[in-house]
């Protein structure tokens, strides 16, 4: 399977900045997502990160606050804007390996960030 | 809207017993669903994979099981050990969702030595 790098893997951040989180794959895979896990809670998808496109984004997420950019095959990058407390969260790379449509998600380690 | 509930939200057993984790969907109309684990701090881990057209898959001491026109699906685990405690995660695929997954919140697990 895949192994995924997520930097940071933790940050504590002020109120109103921005944090870019990069996700590197150590092989070319067509399917990229962002996950967030917000405390005790599960995971939403926020986007699907297409190469040479714009990110497909779910209901409720929208690109001015998450921009996201897929530079290539083996990498990309969410940029949590203009944070405030509530993007408190575990935000997580997934990548579905090999080229088949079934084949199995994977995840990184994620990126644990907190907002004062 | 697909949801999908995990019962029980958390489980505490002796080391070496076996155990069922229960994952339920409300729409049967399902690509693939998937079992993960995860440890605290940590990302997640793909343990199983389960085809909408497949009834079972097993990796060495795991076991899944679906069904799918009851929305269903179970985690067993024999002869349980410390290292198995996680909180164990199952999602599902939707045949009309693209690639997003729709996971369950979890059942945390303790294997008590």
């Amino acid at each position: 399977s895949a192994v995924i790098s997520q930097k940071p893997s933790r940050d504590i951040c002020q109120r109103g900045t921005s944090l870019t989180i990069q996700c590197q794959v150590d092989s070319q895979v067509t399917m990229m997502f962002w996950y967030r896990q917000q405390p005790g809670q599960s995971l939403t998808l926020i986007a699907t990160a297409n190469q040479g496109s714009e990110a497909t984004y779910e209901s409720g997420f929208v690109i001015d606050k998450f921009p996201i950019s897929r530079p290539n095959l083996t990498f990309s990058t969410l940029t949590v804007s203009n944070m405030s407390p509530e993007d408190s969260s575990i935000y997580l790379c997934s990548v579905r390996s090999g080229t088949g449509d079934d084949e199995p998600q994977h995840f990184g380690d994620g990126t644990r960030l907190s907002i004062l | 809207k697909q949801e999908v509930t995990q019962i029980p939200a958390a489980l505490s057993v002796p080391e070496g017993e076996n155990l069922v984790l229960n994952c339920s969907f409300t729409d049967s109309a399902i690509y693939n669903l998937q079992w993960f684990r995860q440890d605290p701090g940590k990302g997640l881990t793909s343990l199983l994979l389960i085809q909408s057209s497949q009834r079972e898959q097993t990796s060495g001491r795991l076991n899944a099981s679906l069904d799918k026109s009851s929305g269903r699906s179970t985690l067993y685990i024999a002869a349980s050990q410390p290292g198995d405690s996680a909180t164990y995660l199952c999602a599902v695929r939707l045949e009309t969702s693209g690639s997003r997954l729709t996971f369950g919140e979890g059942t945390q697990l303790t294997v008590n030595p």
